[in-house]
């Protein structure tokens, strides 16, 4: 998987919105960025993911710059039960993807 | 609920015992995993699936032996474990094995081994 960088922690207050940044700078041109959660002793939960377009949905926000080699996770108005650790991930394409987890981003939000 | 169902939840066992875990998903998956996390480590990819074979072993030891008897079950037979093998185990799916695929994961068994 190309390697990425993101930071251990993060705070964020209750009802404001998380930006939480992931680099990633050995990506591949056919390689995805996904974002999966996971809440304490709970399963990974996906999030989203994109290629190279902004991408929305119901939970998030994926911004990816021009270069491909950084992204952001943005949760626009995040709660209480959104703290979890955040993992981006880019797996290698083709018959090589494998999904592998790193260490994530403890998102700590507070009341 | 994300359509992957494991079981048990708890599980204790000695170390001479036998069990098994179990992973179901009626999703329409053709790919499953095995995952374990110990404490305060990342999630270990142990095992993958793709329509029924086996494409990654994760230099699993072998006392961990995978079984996959069609697209919707996934099993984790366990035995002569050792302490160490205490964690977290988690099964994924996803609707194949590559690329703009997104896994839904179950929520775990949690194995003690005494």
């Amino acid at each position: 998987d190309a390697k990425t960088t993101q930071p251990t922690s993060m705070d964020c207050a209750e009802g404001r919105a998380a930006n939480l940044p992931c680099n990633h700078s050995t990506i591949s041109g056919n390689e995805y960025v996904y974002w999966y959660r996971q809440i304490h002793s709970q399963g990974p939960q996906y999030i989203i993911h994109g290629l190279k377009n902004n991408e929305t949905n119901e939970m998030a926000s994926l911004i990816i710059t021009e270069d491909r080699k950084s992204s952001t996770l943005i949760l626009p108005h995040a709660t209480l039960r959104d703290t979890a650790v955040y993992y981006c991930i880019v797996p290698r394409g083709g018959s090589n993807y494998k999904l592998t987890f790193g260490k994530g981003t403890l998102l700590t939000v507070n009341p | 609920e994300t359509g992957v169902t494991q079981t048990p939840r708890h599980l204790v066992m000695g170390m001479t015992n036998k069990k098994s875990l179990k992973c179901e998903q009626h999703l329409g998956h053709n790919a499953m995993y095995w995952y374990k996390q110990s404490a305060k480590k990342p999630l270990e990819l142990m095992f993958v699936y793709n329509f029924k074979e086996q494409t990654e072993n994760n230099s699993v030891p072998s006392r961990f032996s995978p079984e996959c008897p069609n697209s919707s079950h996934l099993f984790l037979h366990l035995h002569t474990l050792q302490p160490e093998d205490s964690a977290l185990y988690l099964c994924a799916s996803s609707q194949d094995h590559g690329v703009g695929s997104e896994a839904f994961f179950g929520q775990g068994t949690r194995l003690t081994v005494v």
